[in-house]
């Protein structure tokens, strides 16, 4: 199958700082990437649609300020957590759609933000 | 309503069990169905695929789709403690580039 990577998996910041996240896609290109959030034991919580060479899709309650998407090139998607807060503390998830005939998305491994 | 339904259990079998997960929908547009598994602090795998009503199987696992009842369903046999982990089931209306909505996930144990 298809191999997502994510860059760091896991991350542990003051409050106010900022993060990036990195998502790429190894050996397939995407124009369309997915960021998720899931709080513990919880479903995954669809945030935003990274698309390439264009401005990324919120989903609505999702700051669009707070959480910066660049869709950089065709493997690559970054997510920004701005002036981050303890409440923001999750795990974070990107997925791809490979582009084969199983037309369907890959995730990456995950990373856990923690804000102190 | 939402618009997918799961039972989050969480699940417990003996090990050599078949289990069954099951997940409803409301949403008649879906037409694309998966099942993912994920392990504790770990992205989601994609375990199955299907886009039409009725059975396949890979392996161990066989999923079901009846789209007249709404309704989709993975089984596992001789399941093994290395299945224990979230399953979730996920859907769309329009293939890989279309956002999945999910179910919330059912934790299963498989008890050696």
């Amino acid at each position: 199958g298809a191999v997502v990577s994510q860059h760091p998996s896991r991350v542990i910041c003051k409050s106010g700082t900022s993060v990036k996240i990195e998502c790429r896609s190894l050996d397939f290109q995407a124009t369309t990437m997915f960021w998720y959030r899931q709080f513990p034991k919880q479903s995954l919580m669809l945030m935003a649609t990274s698309n390439e060479g264009s401005k990324a899709t919120y989903e609505q309650g999702v700051e669009k300020d707070k959480f910066l998407i660049n869709h950089a090139s065709l493997t690559l998607s970054t997510l920004t957590v701005t002036s981050a807060h303890p409440e923001d503390s999750s795990f974070y998830i990107c997925s791809a759609p490979s582009g084969s005939v199983t037309d369907t998305q890959y995730f990456g491994p995950g990373t856990r933000l923690t804000v102190l | 309503q939402k618009e997918v339904e799961q039972d989050p259990g969480p699940l417990s079998v003996p090990e050599g069990a078949i289990v069954s997960l099951n997940c409803t929908y409301s949403n008649s547009a879906f037409q694309y169905f998966m099942w993912y598994r994920q392990y504790s602090r770990k992205g989601p795998e994609l375990l199955m695929y299907t886009y039409s009503s009725g059975n396949k199987e890979d392996g161990r696992f066989t999923a079901q789709v009846d789209k007249s009842s709404k309704y989709i369903s993975l089984f596992i046999r001789d399941s093994q403690p290395s299945d224990s982990a979230t399953y979730l089931c996920a859907m769309n209306s329009g293939g890989s580039n279309y956002k999945l909505t999910f179910g919330k996930g059912t934790l299963l144990t498989v008890n050696p």
